[in-house]
């Protein structure tokens, strides 16, 4: 079975300090996928990023960054310099490739960030 | 292009009353989902349609049906409504690849629906 845990459940920092999230997961699958979801306020999920598990290349996409380390069974999220608009619950999820194969969701990281 | 249009917004049923929430996309995937979003559970899969003529149970299927009723529209009904059943309703839809790929979901607005 998969899971993914997201230890953290809340985080606060004040504007333009950087912040991680953290996910790990566990699969018996050697092909398989990582996501991150962002839902802000608002409520809408939002798709930030798709990672497949032969692809250990770290990416950067403006003040986010993603570090995907298999020897950890880790998938962080970074957000440099902060800021209000990041304010909302990330979630990390993960996709295993088999028949039926279904999307698992973390439990989601609260990120608060302060003016 | 909507994406994934959900209705309605809201909804309160009182305890045995039946609704059904709509879904609809516009992308052309094959793949449609339902969810439930409770508060420090993340998203848990009710029932999925790999494709259209198909339904599958998902983590929590239980109080609930579903109909693929053509490639755009996945409806998710609850017979009879139960305070358990107070969630947020997400749908959500993905192309389907091979069988080696694995696509990301595109989730609708979401309906909150209350059960007193």
């Amino acid at each position: 079975a998969q899971k993914v845990t997201q230890a953290q459940t809340e985080i606060s920092v004040v504007e333009k300090e950087d912040v991680t999230l953290d996910c790990v997961y566990e699969t018996r699958d050697t092909t398989y996928y990582l996501f991150w979801y962002k839902q802000p306020p608002s409520g809408e999920l939002v798709f930030l990023i798709r990672r497949n598990s032969f692809d250990e290349q770290n990416e950067i996409s403006g003040r986010y960054s993603w570090n995907f380390q298999k020897s950890t069974s880790s998938f962080n999220f970074t957000i440099t310099a902060s800021q209000v608009v990041d304010s909302a619950v990330y979630f990390c999820a993960l996709r295993d490739t088999g028949a039926n194969s279904k999307l698992t969701f973390g439990k989601g990281i609260t990120l608060s960030v302060r003016p | 292009n909507a994406g994934v249009t959900q209705t309605p917004k809201f909804q309160v049923l009182k305890t045995g009353q039946s609704m059904t929430l709509q879904c609809a996309q516009d992308m052309n995937h094959n793949s449609m989902y339902w969810y439930r979003q409770d508060p420090g559970m993340g998203l848990r899969l009710i029932y999925y349609s790999a494709s259209e003529g198909t339904t599958d149970k998902g983590e929590v299927p239980n109080g609930y049906n579903v109909s693929r009723l053509n490639k755009r529209e996945f409806s998710l009904r609850l017979e009879s409504a139960a305070p358990s059943q107070t969630s947020v309703y997400f749908c959500a839809s993905s192309e389907a690849g091979p069988y080696l790929v694995s696509y990301e979901q595109y989730f609708g607005p979401g309906t909150r629906l209350t059960v007193t």
